[in-house]
């Protein structure tokens, strides 16, 4: 199985409310990144957050990580119809290789 | 503005055929990947380079083929095209990882169709 694993595959929500997905992964990591893809497109750096963090913020964005679980959630507050993308997580898959998750499939209904 | 460009969005070949993709990036980063992107799979690395002349497999190298001469500039080869290769080809890249991971730049995605 992969070594980021998205959880939901897709989500739906309505714009306003709080859209929540995760990402386990299996290895230890020095950190992990999450990114965004709109439809048909390359994706999009969004935010990182090293081993030694637990929260980091960017904007309407919130990152945890739980290393002891090895697990790791993207929240995005008051979403927006923009935020319709998937979003995926990434994190170290051997030297200099970078393993990505299936990734969650975001709705955000106007 | 950082860009990482390659050569076609979407591109059409026939069973057999030898295909070129390329990938373009102007930030002097050492790191270039390819990777193909599936519904239900997600990203697959198909091969990587970090640095001039070096290459490394991926998960999924087989039927590929790679080629980087030149640091900017790194170029996936399907030597045989088959009807299995139809799928979004990315292309990325990143400075060299010193302690962890480093933000990758994707460029826009070539959608090839295999008939």
């Amino acid at each position: 199985s992969q070594q980021g694993e998205e959880d939901p595959q897709a989500l739906s929500i309505q714009e306003g409310e709080n859209a929540t997905m995760n990402c386990s992964y299996k290895t230890s990591i020095n950190n992990l990144q999450w990114y965004r893809q709109n439809s048909g497109r390359g994706l999009v750096h969004l935010i990182l957050i090293r081993s030694n963090e637990r929260e980091k913020h960017s904007g309407r964005l919130r990152v945890t990580l739980d290393t002891s679980k090895k697990s790791s959630s993207l929240l995005i507050t008051a979403s927006r119809a923009a935020d319709t993308a998937s979003y995926f997580c990434a994190t170290r898959g051997g030297y200099q290789k970078v393993t990505f998750g299936i990734g969650t499939k975001l709705q955000v209904i106007p | 503005d950082v860009k990482v460009t390659q050569s076609s969005r979407y591109l059409v070949k026939r069973t057999g055929e030898k295909v070129f993709l390329e990938c373009v990036q102007d930030m002097d980063h050492e790191n270039m990947f390819w990777y193909r992107q599936d519904p239900g799979l997600g990203l697959r690395l198909i091969y990587f380079s970090y640095d001039v002349k070096m290459k490394e497999k991926g998960d999924i190298p087989e039927g590929y083929s790679v080629s980087r001469e030149k640091k900017e500039r790194f170029s996936l080869i399907l030597e045989s095209a088959s009807t299995n290769q139809t799928s979004m080809y990315l292309c990325a890249s990143s400075f060299k990882w010193t302690g962890g991971l480093n933000e990758q730049f994707f460029g826009p995605g070539t959608r090839l169709t295999v008939l």
